[in-house]
């Protein structure tokens, strides 16, 4: 059974400093990899998807990182903002075109002015 | 565009009674999803839907629970005789399908329906 767990539970740093969330799965035989964040009473937003292939995906200052084979993915967050602040939550699929993604109970992050 | 609408966005009822939560995808998404969590979890997979049929409902956690989308578009979970431990946040998504074999499509997802068993 596939299980996603992600270190830290939670993380405090101060505004613009470079910060890296973790999130390991113990089965790698993944079809995609996403990373979403998640504000207070609010839903999923969907950051950035990696696709088995792919070895990271990029956006703005957010990038991903996929390590199949040792069932790693890290999200790098550059110049962090109070605006950051969130639960950020990465989710597998482990088979094709189902969906069905697995969680990590996510890291809350907070940026201090 | 408008995003995937769920309502409503709490509900509260009484231990034994039945609820419906509906969804609504963003428009041409044919895949549509729930999902519940629960506290301080991450969402747990419930049932997925390819158009109008339960493509996966592996995820229903017992025989009370129940999802249609008899057109393709509109979904509505169903749960009868609601237990406390039923209390969490239901979440919707919806997705394109995938065009092309090995890569999916992101998921968009609704705010959710807090969902409080008294």
């Amino acid at each position: 059974k596939q299980e996603v767990t992600q270190i830290p539970a939670a993380l405090s740093v101060p505004e613009g400093e470079n910060l890296v969330l973790n999130c390991s799965f113990t089965d790698s035989a993944i079809y995609n990899l996403q990373w979403f964040r998640q504000d207070p009473g609010k839903g999923l937003t969907s950051l950035l998807l990696i696709q088995s292939s792919q070895r990271e995906q990029t956006s703005g200052r957010l990038n991903a990182s996929l390590d199949k084979s040792s069932g790693r993915s890290t999200l790098y967050i550059a110049a962090s903002q109070p605006g950051d602040s969130a639960t950020y939550l990465c989710a597998v699929t482990t088979r094709q075109g189902a969906q069905k993604l697995v969680f990590g109970q996510g890291t809350r992050l907070t940026i201090n002015p | 565009g408008a995003g995937v609408s769920q309502t409503p966005s709490n509900k509260v009822t009484e231990k034994g009674k039945y609820v419906e939560l509906r969804c609504d995808p963003i428009s041409g998404h044919t895949a549509l999803y729930w999902y519940r969590q629960s506290l301080g979890q991450g969402p747990e997979f419930l049932i997925y839907f390819q158009g109008t049929g339960a493509a996966d409902d592996s995820g229903l956690p017992n025989d009370r629970f129940f999802a249609v989308r008899p057109e393709g578009s509109v979904s509505t979970l169903k749960i009868q005789r609601t237990e406390r431990g039923d209390s969490a946040v239901y979440l919707c998504a919806s997705s394109l399908l995938p065009t092309t074999p090995g890569f999916n499509s992101p998921l968009h997802f609704g705010n959710g329906t807090r969902l409080t068993v008294t």
